[in-house]
């Protein structure tokens, strides 16, 4: 089966415009996560989904980053007013429930100019 | 949110075990440890995890001190595609650190 699949793959885009980020995760896996990685360092935390709600949005940033997962399965995530601070790699997982083992997607790299 | 924490990097000659080092000394009874793996331009991948019993799969082994609070993830023989960043990390939140860089000698 297919794993963690996310796009774009790479997002350029310029400081003050918006952008959407999705996540296609594992079929039947009920538990999403966002992290961001920064050069050099681990991902860091982002937000939880168990099915469609948000059970842990704890690590988003401020309130230019927003999530949603509709229908319990894709997941978008939604920055707006970027800034080139938001420049990161930003990496999807699903795990069947929390706790869980994780898969992670081979993550979008955006970068803010 | 219990934190661990790891050296920043190991180095290893190929062919021989490596042990990986996690400090946990805040973990709650009910956490789990685990450890994932990092290679360059890649999303992270899932190594081993545990609670309180040593556990082994084919990938490595985590031994995980009585009390809980450290946890060694072991490589038996370690080759030039284990070189990466490994990750240690419990499972509230499942908060991601730096992690150890792993550096092979062939």
């Amino acid at each position: 089966g297919a794993g963690v699949s996310q796009t774009p793959s790479n997002k350029v885009t310029e400081k003050g415009k918006y952008v959407e980020l999705r996540c296609d995760p594992i079929s039947g896996h009920t538990a999403l996560y966002w992290y961001r990685q920064s050069l050099g360092q681990g991902p860091e935390f982002l937000i939880y989904f168990q099915g469609t709600g948000a059970a842990d949005d704890s690590g988003l940033p401020n309130d230019r980053f927003f999530a949603v997962r509709p229908e319990g399965s894709v997941s978008t995530l939604k920055i707006q007013r970027t800034e080139r601070g938001d420049s990161a790699v930003y990496l999807c997982a699903s795990s069947l429930r929390r706790d869980r083992v994780m898969f992670f997607g081979p993550g979008t790299r955006l970068t803010v100019l | 949110d219990a934190k661990t924490t790891q050296p920043n990097s190991m180095e290893s000659n190929e062919e021989e075990p490596v042990h990986l080092p996690c400090n946990h000394s805040t973990i709650s009874g009910t956490d789990y440890i685990h450890w994932y793996r990092q290679l360059p331009s890649q999303g992270p991948e899932y190594v081993i995890h545990g609670l309180t019993s040593n556990v082994n799969n084919r990938m490595a082994s985590l031994a995980i001190a009585e009390d809980r609070k450290s946890s060694t993830l072991i490589l038996h023989r370690a080759t030039l595609r284990d070189a990466a960043v490994y990750y240690c990390i419990l499972s509230y939140k499942l908060t991601f650190g730096k992690g150890i860089t792993l550096s092979v000698r062939p």
